[in-house]
């Protein structure tokens, strides 16, 4: 199993940029490195994935360095509503679903 | 809205009922995942179908716990004589199946249970 280390609480004040960094010294060859945010009572919502350097999407960038062996998420410019728990997952979510285990995530605090 | 839909949102119970989820996938999607949520935990693996074919089973599933996915399109959870222990979110999750790796898992808004 691929565990993952990531801290468990951060504060930022708005409209600066954060950035989560998760560690995953065990991944995998085909294990690829998602990224979920989840808000109190609601199901997660996929932000972001990727294998490998860097991926960019419109809400967020996600650094993956060539050891893989660790990522960091990066929310430009969070606003009170980015206030959530943020979990990173690795794994190969088509075959190993089972094995690709959501830690307790990093909560993020957002002040105005 | 063409998400994951859950349904009820919200159940209380008393212990030793039987109760009965529903989940509603994204219609294209052949893949559906049941999750279990306790309180400042990450979503727990539960089961998982392949269309009408339930593929996994983890080992957290007791055997009061029952999942089917007739006709490989909603789902339903049912938890027989329920303890207090099983208070929890439970959420359903679907993707399109097929792919290696990239597969993304999209979340429904999940049902929390409340046993009394």
């Amino acid at each position: 199993l691929a565990k993952t280390t990531q801290p468990i609480s951060m504060d930022s004040y708005e409209g600066q940029e954060v950035n989560i960094t998760c560690s995953h010294n065990n991944i995998a060859t085909n294990d690829y490195i998602t990224w979920y945010q989840q808000f109190p009572s609601q199901g997660p919502r996929f932000i972001i994935q990727g294998y490998k350097t860097k991926v960019t999407n419109e809400v967020a960038s996600l650094f993956i360095p060539a050891d893989r062996k660790s990522s960091t998420l990066s929310l430009p410019r969070v606003s009170l509503s980015d206030t959530a728990v943020y979990y990173c997952l690795v794994g190969d979510m088509g075959t190993s679903y089972d094995k690709v285990i959501f830690g307790p995530g990093t909560s993020l605090s957002v002040i105005p | 809205d063409t998400g994951v839909s859950q349904n009820p949102r919200h159940k209380i119970t008393k212990r030793g009922q039987n109760v009965t989820f529903r989940c509603d996938p994204i219609s294209e999607h052949n893949r559906l995942y049941w999750y279990r949520q306790t309180l400042g935990q990450g979503p727990e693996f539960l089961t998982y179908f392949q269309n009408e074919a339930q593929l996994e089973k983890s080992r957290l599933l007791s055997d009061r716990f029952s999942a089917e996915r007739p006709k490989g399109s909603f789902s339903t959870l049912e938890i027989q004589r329920t303890e207090q222990g099983d208070s929890a979110m439970y959420l359903c999750a679907s993707s399109p199946g097929g792919g290696r790796g990239r597969e993304t898992q999209y979340f429904g808004p999940g049902t929390r249970l409340l046993v009394l």
